[in-house]
């Protein structure tokens, strides 16, 4: 069973737009956290949120974790090519170490 | 500066052979996750170790074996591949069960 939902599954944009993805749930998760993944390669983490309402940002990206702690949003500002990827949302569920990953949303930036 | 290293890398299988896949963590962490990747499905864990000589199984572990007799390896076992195995596999390890995970770089397993 998949806990994670993301949306939209695929995204392809022009350099310089802003675009958000979503991961939503209907569980309540202690921890959530972003990863993007290139080609070829595993995944590598971008954020983690903890508390409910939480914000985040690293550059151009901006990580909200919702007041329920049941989803939470990726937004970024002026997309770059090198923004392309696989953006993953995960976490896990309070008193588990299982860590749950979402459908995943693929990212074009064209130039 | 390894981190989590998997092998092999790539692998045909006909159905019904079995195979081994070794990852190996030099970070000594405690907790480490085997997830199989899917067009369309994200990861999913497959089974997952919170220490030496323990195994727990995660969302997908039919048909998988995993030990963890060494803390630095977690190995994950297809006793009898099916085409259904077909996918791109992970391992990843944590620091205490916490919430950033390194991941190795994948094998790709296909099964004819």
């Amino acid at each position: 069973t998949q806990l994670l939902e993301q949306s939209p599954q695929f995204l392809s944009i022009q350099e310089g737009e802003n675009l958000t993805v979503y991961c939503n749930s209907s569980s309540v998760f202690s921890s959530l956290q972003w990863y993007r993944q290139e080609p070829g390669e595993g995944p590598v983490l971008l954020v983690t949120v903890v508390t409910g309402g939480e914000v985040k940002k690293l550059k151009r990206l901006t990580f909200q974790f919702g007041d329920a702690r049941k989803d939470s949003s990726l937004h970024i500002t002026a997309a770059q090519p090198g923004d392309t990827g696989l953006y993953l949302c995960a976490g896990s569920t309070s008193g588990t170490y299982k860590y749950i990953f979402g459908t995943g949303t693929r990212l074009k930036v064209l130039a | 500066n390894a981190g989590v290293t998997q092998t092999p890398k790539f692998r045909v299988l006909k159905t019904g052979q079995s195979m081994t896949l070794l990852c190996a963590q030099d970070m000594n962490h405690e907790y480490m996750y085997w997830y199989r990747q899917d067009p369309g499905m994200g990861l999913r864990l497959i089974h997952y170790s919170v220490g030496e000589g323990t195994t727990a199984k995660g969302e997908v572990p039919d048909g998988y074996n995993v030990s963890r007799l060494k803390k630095q390896n977690f190995l994950l076992g297809l006793e009898s591949a099916a085409p259904s195995q077909t996918s791109v596999y992970f391992c990843a390890s944590t620091p205490g069960g916490g919430p950033e995970a390194f991941f190795g770089q994948g094998t790709r397993l296909t099964v004819v």
